[in-house]
């Protein structure tokens, strides 16, 4: 089955710690993408990659890190710099030609204290 | 900023009525609009999906409409199911444009039995 994986589901840091979130999908899409959904807000986008080995800033991009090595692969890294970092984390893939039609994985909901 | 908005947090609907869920918009560059369905804890997942050259889609229960002249779409539910409960986000995008895909804050919509 394709799909976007994305793990752990529930994930616990201390403040002050990096903290990487992985993001894994086999529909062969090109383009990979990080959105942070908070209680009663919409999702705010945080990275997004096009091509492998380049990605473009999203609206909340302060205080995260991404990577793309691998076409599969695009995982988010929370770090310290991060002032608020207790939220639901949404990655999501499309095709370069329909990039408006994003594919969402299940989410990983950090909890910072 | 907010590009997309919902002003309906949430609604409440009895089984077998009509749900209707509405969306405005502001940015007159976009052309493609979306509705996602999302359970709490899980991602979103896409549900329906209209170009700016038509004003209505439908796909089984669920029909969208648009008015460009209003900048306003909506999303009708009929009959509504218990099922159906879910928060829908609209989202909009510009086809010829960046990649990104802008969200409202979404709409709780709770269908009674």
């Amino acid at each position: 089955d394709g799909g976007i994986t994305q793990s752990p589901k529930y994930l616990f840091r201390k403040e002050g710690q990096n903290v990487t979130l992985s993001c894994e999908q086999n529909l062969n899409h090109d383009a990979m993408y990080w959105y942070r959904q908070d209680p009663g807000q919409g999702l705010r986008l945080i990275y997004y990659s096009q091509i492998v080995n380049d990605f473009q800033k999203g609206d909340i991009a302060e205080g995260y890190s991404v990577s793309r090595e691998k076409k599969e692969s695009f995982p988010l890294t929370v770090t310290s710099a991060q002032k608020n970092p207790t939220a639901f984390y949404l990655c999501a893939s499309s095709t370069w030609a329909a990039h408006y039609e994003q594919y969402f994985g299940p989410g990983t909901r950090l909890t910072v204290t | 900023d907010q590009q997309v908005k919902q002003n309906s947090p949430s609604l409440s609907v009895q089984e077998g009525r009509i749900s209707i869920l509405n969306c405005d918009y502001t940015n007159s560059m976009f052309d493609y609009f979306l509705w996602y369905k999302k359970y709490p804890a899980e991602g979103p997942t896409f549900l329906i999906s209209i170009s700016s050259i038509k004003d209505k889609n439908e796909d089984g229960r669920f029909t969208v409409f648009l008015n460009k002249s209003a900048k306003h779409l909506s999303l009708h539910i009929v009959p509504s199911q218990p099922g159906d409960s879910a928060v829908y986000f609209c989202a909009a995008s510009s086809q010829g444009g960046s990649e990104k895909l802008v969200f409202g804050k979404g709409t709780k919509l709770t269908v009674n039995p």
